[in-house]
């Protein structure tokens, strides 16, 4: 059974303030995703990593995947109220199944 | 562009009633089809997933079934609620691209059942 963990589970940080959260598991991903959720809302897709290394951006965020594919991380520069939400992380199984981690809740306080 | 709509927004349904929650995708053909139930500030649970027109796999043991009965409609349905079937249920779609098999969301159901 392939498993996602995400890390810390929650975080509190100040506005302005730099964080990184990660997504791990031992096993390899085709590709892996990052949404964020806020509350009563369905997940929104951030990005999609599919080569080992690979380093994407978009705005303040800056996702990177592992080398062997198994683990993401994704940091957020000078971190704002608008950033709080749930962040989930998801790997593709080469089509065959696709797995969510439970998420790092993040509060971005003013 | 592709768009996926759920409805209802929100239901309050007594125990042992029945449920219906509809999901249709826009804009795309042959989508991957998904129902996911998520507990309070929680991750995803996968329920059930659709490759095609009246092909379900279901991933979780339950007294929910899912149905497609056309290409861009998937149905989740109970004969009777439970009180533990109370959740956020997200209905998604997938193709697969050069880019992964990544999935667009719904806007959700909020269910309580009472």
């Amino acid at each position: 059974t392939q498993l996602l963990e995400q890390s810390p589970q929650f975080l509190s940080i100040q506005e302005g303030e730099n964080l990184t959260v990660y997504c791990n598991s031992s096993s390899v991903f085709s590709s892996l995703q990052w949404y964020r959720q806020e509350p009563g809302e369905g997940p929104v897709l951030l990005v999609t990593v599919v080569t080992g290394g690979e380093v994407k951006k978009l705005k303040r965020l800056t996702f990177q995947f592992g080398d062997a594919r198994k683990d993401s991380s994704l940091h957020i520069t000078a971190a704002q109220p608008g950033d709080t939400g749930l962040y989930l992380c998801a790997g593709d199984n080469y089509g065959q199944n696709f797995v969510f981690g439970p998420g790092t809740r993040l509060s971005v306080l003013p | 562009s592709q768009t996926i709509h759920q409805w209802p927004a929100t239901l309050v349904q007594p125990v042992g009633s029945p449920l219906s929650l509809e999901c249709t995708v826009e804009g795309t053909s042959n989508p991957n089809l998904y129902w996911y139930r998520q507990a309070a500030g929680r991750g995803l649970q996968l329920l059930f997933y659709s490759v095609g027109i009246g092909q379900i796999s279901s991933e979780v043991p339950q007294n929910l079934s899912a149905s497609r009965p056309q290409d861009r409609q998937f149905i989740l349905s109970s004969k009777k609620l439970l009180l533990s079937d109370s959740g956020f249920y997200l209905c998604a779609w997938s193709a697969l691209a050069a880019s992964g098999d990544t999935q667009y969301f719904g806007p959700g159901t909020r269910l309580t059942v009472l």
